[in-house]
């Protein structure tokens, strides 16, 4: 049994630029949550999708968006980057996200803004 | 919001039980505590959870003080392998929103 799949595991972008982070969930999850890690700090919670839909969003601005797809992957979207945005890109599935289940994390995507 | 604090590191000799304690005064009575633990910045790999009862598996044990403020995770044989960063995380209440601190920097010494 698979667990989350994230690609890419290392990217280096361009300051302006935009970038795409993939997830796939642990198999039999719906519940897709993103998180940014920088270094030496703890993960900060992004967003959560569930059926498709963001129902939960941390503090971070709009040039982070999201995407759930039927088969419960996920898509992280961050336009316009900035060095500061160079972190460690966490992904975590569950069922339902309901408090009390287990939630799983992915390897992350190690992104880096030059 | 929700917050979790813990010492910032601890050493524990190879063979000895770790006890990490993490402090959650602010969690509401139907939220989890959730332990992982993280090594050389790979993500985050689960341990344990548990709401009000202790809990055992074949990783760790947790021990929840019966107000709810804060709980201790038990490594019972810490090894070398055991060396990494541990979080305890709580969900802030009424959202699906976790929230994690800095973490316990755990060294084991052979």
């Amino acid at each position: 049994d698979a667990g989350v799949t994230q690609s890419p595991t290392h990217l280096i972008k361009t300051r302006g630029q935009q970038v795409t982070l993939r997830c796939s969930p642990k198999s039999g999850h719906d519940t897709v949550s993103w998180y940014q890690q920088a270094l030496g700090q703890g993960p900060q919670f992004i967003f959560q999708y569930y059926e498709e839909e963001e129902r939960q969003r941390g503090n971070f601005p709009d040039r982070f968006s999201g995407h759930q797809f039927p088969n419960y992957s996920s898509e992280l979207n961050v336009n316009a980057l900035l060095l500061g945005d160079s972190a460690l890109y966490l992904c975590a599935s569950s069922l339902q996200g309901d408090s009390g289940n287990t939630i799983y994390f992915g390897e992350g995507s190690w992104l880096t803004v030059v | 919001d929700a917050k979790t604090t813990q010492p910032p590191s601890m050493d524990c000799a190879e063979g000895r039980a770790a006890n990490l304690p993490c402090n959650h005064s602010t969690i509401s009575g139907n939220e989890y505590v959730y332990w992982y633990r993280q090594i050389h910045s790979q993500g985050p790999q689960y341990i344990i959870h548990g709401l009000k009862n202790n809990e055992t598996n074949e990783m760790a044990s947790l021990i929840i003080t019966e107000d709810r403020k804060s709980s201790t995770l038990i490594l019972p044989h810490a090894t070398l392998r055991d060396t990494a960063v541990y979080y305890c995380i709580v969900r802030v209440s009424g959202t699906y929103k976790y929230i994690f601190g800095t973490g316990t920097r755990l060294k084991v010494l052979a």
